[in-house]
């Protein structure tokens, strides 16, 4: 059974650019979660989808935006980068919004 | 945004000594989760919880769901290197859109000395 994987791993952007981040859930899962882990502190939560549907946000503004594939594949997408945004973006699936999540090994992104 | 209270923030043991880490939080959560983070990588999961005074094992680790529901612990017995990493606690509401998000801790820090 394959895991949540991410790609890239690495990425290098500067500010005002937009960055597509993607992440392939597991097998089976067709709920995945978006979190930002900025250094030193604990994931935090930027949006859900369920079934190709946004299905709850976090705190971050409209520029952070997401799409999930029939396949429950799914994109971040960030316009405008700022420097705060340079952060390890975590994706996780579950089965289903309410069963435990499972994380992919993340997405390290640099906005200098 | 919300973060959960854990503590301690960091904790340098031995080889072979018990450790407990603990989650606290000023709202109620009806799962708790708790994960581990090596460098450089994603949280794996350790343990999940799912009703109030659960106590659930996986090989050397413990965890329970506190009575109150705005508490969780966590025990790693006989601790090893390869414990070395971050421990993180989770909450998890449930029962709907943003409900099911995960809200997390700041971590614990655990070195194991040989």
């Amino acid at each position: 059974e394959t895991g949540v994987t991410q790609s890239p791993t690495h990425l290098i952007k500067t500010r005002g650019q937009q960055v597509t981040l993607r992440c392939s859930s597991q097998s089976g899962h067709n709920t995945v979660s978006w979190y930002q882990q900025a250094l030193g502190q604990g994931p935090q939560f930027i949006f859900q989808y369920y079934r190709e549907e946004e299905n709850g946000r976090g705190n971050f503004p409209p520029r952070f935006s997401g799409l999930q594939f029939p396949n429950y594949s799914s994109e971040l997408n960030v316009n405008a980068l700022e420097l705060d945004d340079s952060a390890l973006y975590l994706c996780a699936s579950s089965p289903t919004p309410e069963y435990e999540q499972y994380f992919g090994p993340g997405t390290r992104l640099t906005v200098t | 945004g919300q973060q959960l209270n854990q503590s301690p923030q960091s904790m340098f043991i031995q080889e072979g000594e018990d450790v407990s880490m603990n989650c606290t939080s000023s709202s109620i959560f009806n799962t708790w989760l708790w994960y581990k983070q090596d460098p450089g990588e994603g949280p794996v999961l350790l343990i999940a919880l799912y009703k109030a005074g659960e106590l659930t094992s996986n090989g050397r680790l413990t965890a329970q769901f506190g009575i109150t529901r705005k508490d969780s612990f966590l025990n790693i017995s006989a601790s090893i290197p390869s414990d070395i990493g971050i421990y993180f606690c989770a909450g998890q509401l449930g029962s709907g859109g943003s409900n099911y998000k995960l809200t997390f801790g700041k971590g614990t820090l655990l070195t194991v000395n040989p």
